[in-house]
């Protein structure tokens, strides 16, 4: 089945304790992006990555790491969580490869994880 | 950058009818327009898209229109549905993709029996 699966799901953690969230996707999607939904802001992209080894700020990364090394994979690292980064996160992927591209590159999203500091 | 907006952001109609959710955006340069409908618990899923050369499309009860000029397009629902209950995002981008895609705040649509 073709998916995004994102875990945790769910996670209570601390100031300060690093933690990563991790992503995968299964289609052999050039494109990851990472968004976090809050109430009154919508989906706002925190990092994307068009490959491997490529990588961009969105528009809200501060405090926030990616990685892709592997192409199905896209883990979004926050090196020390603080109160204002509890949110819903997602993960997504498409085919999407270059701009003009005629491929409209649906974004696949996964299920979610919701991130709580203390 | 570019910065859209959504409006209402709580939508509540009654079972067969319709329901109209708007947006604008600021970029003149943007060029495709994707709608996504998130359900509880799940993350968006794409609906209906548009590109800047279309200025109307639709797939069965759900329709797009797009006008360039006002910078504004608009997302109907017909013959609702209490399954169309969800909250519902659109989207703008630049790069005619899926990349770079800004989102409006959302509207969360309730359909009652």
């Amino acid at each position: 089945e073709a998916q995004v699966t994102q875990n945790p799901r769910y996670l209570i953690t601390v100031t300060g304790k690093k933690l990563t969230v991790t992503c995968s996707q299964n289609m052999n999607h050039e494109y990851m992006s990472w968004y976090r939904q809050d109430p009154g802001l919508g989906l706002r992209q925190i990092y994307y990555s068009m490959n491997v080894e490529v990588t961009d700020k969105g528009d809200v990364p501060e405090g926030y790491k990616v990685s892709r090394k592997e192409k199905r994979n896209f883990p979004l690292i926050l090196e020390s969580p603080s109160p204002n980064q509890t949110s819903l996160y997602f993960c997504a992927s498409s085919p999407v490869r270059l701009a003009g591209d005629t491929n409209t590159g649906e974004l696949f999203f996964g299920e979610g994880s919701r991130l709580t500091v203390l | 950058g570019e910065n859209v907006e959504q409006h209402p952001s709580t939508l509540s109609v009654q079972e067969g009818d319709s329901a109209v959710i708007k947006c604008t955006y600021s970029d003149s340069a943007s060029n495709y327009f994707p709608w996504y409908k998130q359900e509880l618990g799940k993350g968006p899923q794409l609906i209906i898209d548009i590109r800047s050369n279309v200025g109307e499309k639709k797939d069965q009860r759900i329709a797009v229109t797009l006008n360039k000029t006002a910078k504004h397009f608009s997302l109907h629902i017909t013959e609702t549905q209490p399954e169309d209950s969800a909250v519902y995002f659109c989207a703008a981008s630049t790069t005619g993709t899926a990349s770079k895609l800004t989102f409006g705040t959302g509207t969360r649509l309730q359909v009652t029996l």
